[in-house]
């Protein structure tokens, strides 16, 4: 990828908090996202947040963005088996719009 | 259920055959953006187009090219097809060039597998 990384595996507890990391290099990065990917399946916009931001929360949800440290986190309140996915940072930058740059993803392991 | 569909959802080539994979956009919109996903791997880009036009391209040789119809439905073509080229493709249609991500809706994906 181009330089958006997140750690491989993540497990947590049912009912517990997860929260998945991810750190990037560019500085012109515009938009920040949280997609999530079941298994055998296309990719779902979770949430989003502008670079001028630091937080965004959407109900379970909540993004922190840390633009001097170039990190994003994306915390999960009350995880759920159904949460069980592989959940990808992406970016898109200010000289390429058009296009989603993504980390390699993260699977979320929740047990019961 | 987004509104974007692909096909077919599987398929399985010879090494040096070419394939073609389509896109259906949503109602409304008039961007298609390609994806490749390597297993174990987050999407890469692989091409946008825009009323037709190719708006942009990723770090992906000629053999892969696409086409955008007038009724924005677009298609991947790859030609002589290597091992590597075994990945889910992933269609995103949009309405517009720029901040992609935040209306942007995927597809289910094309399952390629090359022997």
């Amino acid at each position: 990828g181009e330089d958006v990384e997140q750690s491989l595996f993540l497990s947590v507890r049912e009912g517990d908090s997860s929260v998945i990391n991810c750190t990037y290099t560019d500085s012109s990065s515009t938009y920040l996202y949280w997609y999530k990917q079941e298994p055998g399946a296309g990719l779902q916009l979770l949430t989003y947040i502008f670079s001028n931001m630091d937080m965004k929360q959407d109900q379970r949800l909540t993004v922190l963005l840390n633009k001097k440290d170039k990190h994003l986190s994306l915390r999960i309140a009350d995880t759920q088996t159904g949460d069980s996915a592989i959940y990808f940072c992406a970016e898109t930058r200010m000289d390429s719009s058009y296009k989603l740059i993504f980390g390699s993803g993260t699977r979320l392991l929740v047990r019961p | 259920e987004t509104g974007v569909t692909q096909s077919p959802t599987h398929l399985i080539k010879t090494r040096g055959q070419q394939v073609t994979l389509r896109c259906s956009s949503q109602s409304g919109h008039n961007t298609v953006s390609w994806y490749q996903q390597a297993l174990g791997q987050g999407p890469q880009f692989i091409f946008q187009y825009y009323r037709e036009e190719e708006n942009g391209r990723g770090n992906f040789p000629p053999r892969f090219s696409g086409l955008q119809f007038p009724n924005y439905s677009s298609e991947l073509n790859v030609n002589a097809l290597e091992l590597d080229d075994s990945a889910l493709y992933l269609c995103a249609s949009s309405l517009g060039q720029g901040a992609i991500g935040t209306e942007a809706f995927f597809g289910q994906g094309t399952r390629l597998t090359v022997v």
